[in-house]
């Protein structure tokens, strides 16, 4: 699966967007991507995936570029909830193929 | 609760105890993972499940013996560990090879362990 390349960390203050970026410039046809959250000393979140078009779900908007190199998630009102580490991760699916999870990126929502 | 229930919570061990982490899941899903998290730290994928056989074992020592009896169930047995093994360990269940789109995974909350 491809490599993925997150900034290591970000603020936002609370009520604002929280926009963070993916760097995957070696994305293959069949792979989606996959944003992932992790609170503290919790199990990770799924948030949202996609493909190549913009996804909105009740938590986050997906936004990949057209030629599918980079994609940002999009927190439209940062709570100090969504302080979190937010991972991007892309693997084709339906192929068996495990989720690996790098470092993320680290959000802090600052009041 | 996210339909992935892990047990216990917390668990302090000693080097010489032997003790057990279990998950169970009642999603109907058919794959089972393992994940340790070491402080500050990415998440190491340890063992795979899917339909209850083993298919991915991820260079983990011996001290780490998982066992999956059925496809709700996994356990991760432990015995003769050393204080690096300290950590958050994850379970996670999907649904391996669907014909639908979304694969992804769901997580439970961890045991956090600690090996005095």
């Amino acid at each position: 699966d491809a490599k993925t390349t997150q900034p290591p960390s970000m603020d936002c203050a609370e009520g604002r967007a929280a926009n963070l970026p993916c760097n995957h410039s070696t994305i293959s046809g069949n792979e989606y991507v996959y944003w992932y959250r992790q609170i503290h000393s919790q199990g990770p979140q799924y948030i949202i995936h996609g493909l190549k078009n913009n996804e909105t779900n009740e938590m986050a908007s997906l936004i990949i570029t057209e030629d599918r190199k980079s994609s940002t998630l999009i927190l439209p009102h940062a709570t100090l909830r969504d302080t979190a580490v937010y991972y991007c991760i892309v693997r084709a699916v339906n192929t068996g193929n495990q989720f690996y999870f790098g470092t993320g990126t680290s959000l802090t929502v600052i009041p | 609760e996210t339909g992935v229930t892990q047990t216990p919570r917390h668990l302090v061990m000693g080097m010489t105890n032997k003790k057990s982490l279990k998950c169970e899941q009642h999603l109907g899903h058919n794959a089972m993972y393992w994940y340790k998290q070491s402080a500050k730290k990415p998440l190491e994928l340890m063992f795979v499940y899917s339909l209850e056989e083993r298919v991915e074992n991820n260079s983990v020592p011996s001290r780490f013996s998982p066992e999956c009896p059925n496809s709700s169930h996994l356990f991760l047995h432990l015995h003769t560990l050393q204080p690096e093994d300290s950590a958050l360990y994850l379970c996670a269940s999907s649904q391996a090879f669907t014909t639908g789109e979304y694969d992804g995974y769901t997580f439970g909350s961890g045991t956090r362990l600690t090996v005095v």
